[in-house]
């Protein structure tokens, strides 16, 4: 079975501009979640997505937002880019929302100049 | 809500010595919790989880850890210590919700 897929693995874009990250799950998995990190913050939640609703959101502001689309595929948007967003976004996929084992994907490498 | 602290940023081991990283977790009620490992430039693998049932619980690559309430940790063992191990390990503590804290991470070297 694969695992979870992550779209582009690197990105370079400059402050002002948006980007969009893709994330696949694993066959059958109906959860994605978002994570950020970077060496100052760590590993810190954005959002949980199940079925295409929104579960669970962290404590980002309204410039990432994300969605999942009926095949379970989610894509994250971040507009306004700002240096501080540079990081690595790694998605995680598992069966169900709540109790979950997520597996997560290799990650986007996200460097905004 | 719950959150994580491992107390160590950085571990130096000897290879074929035997490993502790720590955990300790804060949750008002019983925790799910994790261990991951991720090597440079690669996203997290789970190591092993705690959901209940027995607090020893095994995991892959011969990983351990034992869940004590008591102390509110779950720390993570290995008998002997491998290079291939040296990597950065996060310690995970999750609700019903899907909403999984990390904690900082412990970086493991592994002297030859």
């Amino acid at each position: 079975k694969a695992g979870v897929t992550q779209t582009p693995r690197y990105l370079i874009k400059t402050r002002g501009q948006q980007v969009t990250l893709s994330c696949s799950p694993i066959s059958g998995h109906r959860s994605v979640s978002w994570y950020q990190q970077t060496p100052g913050q760590g590993l810190q939640f954005l959002f949980e997505y199940f079925s295409e609703t929104q579960r669970n959101k962290g404590n980002f502001p309204g410039r990432f937002s994300g969605r999942q689309f009926s095949n379970s595929r989610s894509e994250m948007n971040v507009s306004t880019l700002e240096l501080g967003d540079s990081a690595l976004y790694l998605c995680a996929s598992s069966l169900t929302s709540g109790r979950g084992e997520q597996f997560f994907g290799p990650g986007t490498r996200l460097t905004v100049l | 809500a719950q959150s994580v602290t491992q107390p160590d940023i950085h571990i130096t081991v000897s290879e074929g010595a035997s490993l502790e990283l720590r955990c300790n977790y804060s949750y008002g009620a019983t925790p799910y919790l994790f261990w991951y490992v991720q090597s440079p430039g690669q996203g997290l693998q789970l190591l092993l989880k705690y959901f209940s049932g027995d607090t020893l619980v095994q995991g892959i690559k011969g990983f351990e850890a034992e869940f004590k309430r008591s102390q509110s940790s779950f720390n993570l063992r290995k008998p002997s210590v491998h290079w291939s191990d040296a990597a950065e390990y996060f310690c995970a503590v999750g609700d019903n919700n899907n909403d999984m804290r990390f904690g900082a991470g412990t970086r493991l070297t592994v002297k030859p």
